[in-house]
């Protein structure tokens, strides 16, 4: 079983469209995060949800919008899509409630297109 | 703030051969814990090996080894018997627990590639 899920692995849609990607982690883990892996490979993290509370909400846009029903998912919705936007965008789960060692699983990521 | 700082953009090694890439971070923090993570083509993220900082020993995890310098932040990846398999990006991330939030700041990162 995949222990962090991401769909859909590619994602092509043209400007202005509004998108989803859905993330499931079946760990356990309290916390979650979204980050965004730009053309260079820079990670840079946008948010963080712990037992479905926002934790961190890093400078993105209001065009992005988080949301945890409940602690094994986190999805982010993306409203009229710009060209900048594209990117491979990562969820990762992690254990904040059990002790080191703090290391993130992350999905195998969203590669998202804006034509 | 934290910041890690990966001075290697690229890198290469032949097979079998040994490769050290480097890691700087800063941090005023005295309880902390650091990773490598290593990306693939298939962009996947793994876990390649992490280090507590209130450990002395170096982390060894089969080829792959650290370099821990506490005092210079310097936190060095070694791997012995370069395999194809390798050539990847990878990562050196720092975490600091306690703060609230637990977030990996990541490096630029390394691109390694691994000549047959």
């Amino acid at each position: 079983d995949t222990a962090v899920s991401q769909t859909p692995k590619y994602l092509v849609t043209q400007m202005g469209n509004d998108k989803s990607i859905k993330c499931e982690q079946n760990l356990g883990h309290d916390t979650m995060y979204w980050y965004k892996q730009d053309s260079k490979k820079f990670l840079k993290i946008m948010f963080s949800y712990n037992n479905k509370e926002l934790i961190i909400n890093e400078t993105v846009p209001n065009r992005f919008s988080p949301k945890s029903p409940d602690k094994a998912h986190l999805n982010l919705h993306i409203n009229s899509l710009e060209l900048g936007d594209s990117a491979v965008y990562f969820c990762a789960s992690q254990s904040v409630g059990g002790g080191p060692p703090y290391g993130y699983t992350f999905g195998s990521g969203t590669r998202l297109t804006v034509v | 703030a934290q910041t890690v700082t990966q001075s290697q953009p690229e890198m290469s090694v032949q097979e079998a051969e040994t490769v050290t890439l480097s890691c700087t971070y800063d941090t005023s923090e005295s309880d902390y814990y650091l990773f490598w993570y290593k990306q693939p083509p298939s962009r996947q993220m793994i876990l390649v090996i992490r280090q507590e900082a209130y450990k002395q020993q170096n982390a060894t995890e089969n080829r792959f080894s650290v370099n821990f310098q506490k005092a210079a932040k310097s936190f060095s990846l070694k791997i012995s018997d370069s395999q194809l398999g390798d050539a990847a990006m990878y990562f050196c991330a720092h975490i600091r627990p306690g703060a609230g939030s637990y977030q990996l700041t990541f490096g630029k990162g390394t691109k390694l590639s691994v000549i047959p």
